[in-house]
């Protein structure tokens, strides 16, 4: 069964930055990409970007380019998140999820998903 | 601001039929991008329902189906519980701009 388990609740100030760690077991770490999704307070779901472990390479949505860095470690299957330059706005839980691309191969889909990290930024 | 439409909400009695459309546009939806829908419960993450328009993940009841047509998805909920009222978010890819996956923006099921 794959799981994947999440790094805890952050209080972060204005203009800092945040790492969230995820940790996946259950599967082939390697074989799937891993994305990172966010949720505002009362909002809806909001794609950030992904990575794929055995390439390390990872696209981010262009809202975010350059204030969010996508990083695997193989040898303990963990992707992290860091976002930088943080503001009230990005005040949000963040997921990771296992991504899937489609056999036709136009779109990915996320199969499994982390239990959520509340990150908090505030003065 | 997305660019799937979702209507915020929908209601039904325990056993009936409920439709959620999810509404894009020639950038997405209607250049041929598959769609798939996620449950999400109060409190939890986001569980994968339908895959690729209209395929369900081994465990989701067969009460659960989606369609795909045009510039538009639907997601069906057949026989109605009370374990079904949750948000439910379609998504896909969408090219314009520099390509991205887009979520919907969302619907709250009510069970009456």
């Amino acid at each position: 069964q794959v799981q994947l388990v999440q790094s805890g609740a952050e209080v972060k100030k204005p203009g800092s930055s945040v790492k969230v760690s995820c940790k996946a077991s259950g599967g082939t770490f390697s074989s799937y990409a891993i994305s990172w999704v966010r949720q505002a307070p009362g909002q809806g779901l909001e794609w950030m970007g992904g990575i794929i472990p055995i390439f390390g390479t990872a696209n981010y949505a262009q809202k975010f380019q350059g204030r969010v860095t996508i990083t695997a470690d193989e040898s303990t299957s963990t992707a992290y998140m860091e976002l930088s330059s943080l503001r009230s706005e990005d005040t949000a839980v963040y997921y990771c999820a296992r991504t899937v691309r489609t056999v036709a191969g136009t779109t990915i889909y996320f199969d499994y998903w982390g239990q959520g990290t509340l990150v908090t930024v505030s003065s | 601001q997305s660019v799937l439409t979702q209507p915020p909400s929908v209601s039904g009695a325990p056993g009936q039929r409920v439709t959620i459309s999810c509404t894009g546009s020639s950038s997405n939806i209607g250049a041929g991008y598959d769609v798939h829908w996620y449950q999400q419960l109060p409190g939890t993450a986001p569980k994968l329902l339908i895959y690729g328009n209209s395929n369900r993940p081994s465990g989701v009841p067969d009460r659960f189906s989606g369609s795909k047509s045009g510039t538009s998805a639907s997601l069906a909920i057949t026989g109605l519980q009370a374990e079904d009222e949750a948000d439910y978010y379609c998504q896909s890819y969408d090219s314009s701009l520099s390509g991205s996956e887009v979520f919907g923006t969302g619907t709250k099921v009510t069970v009456l």
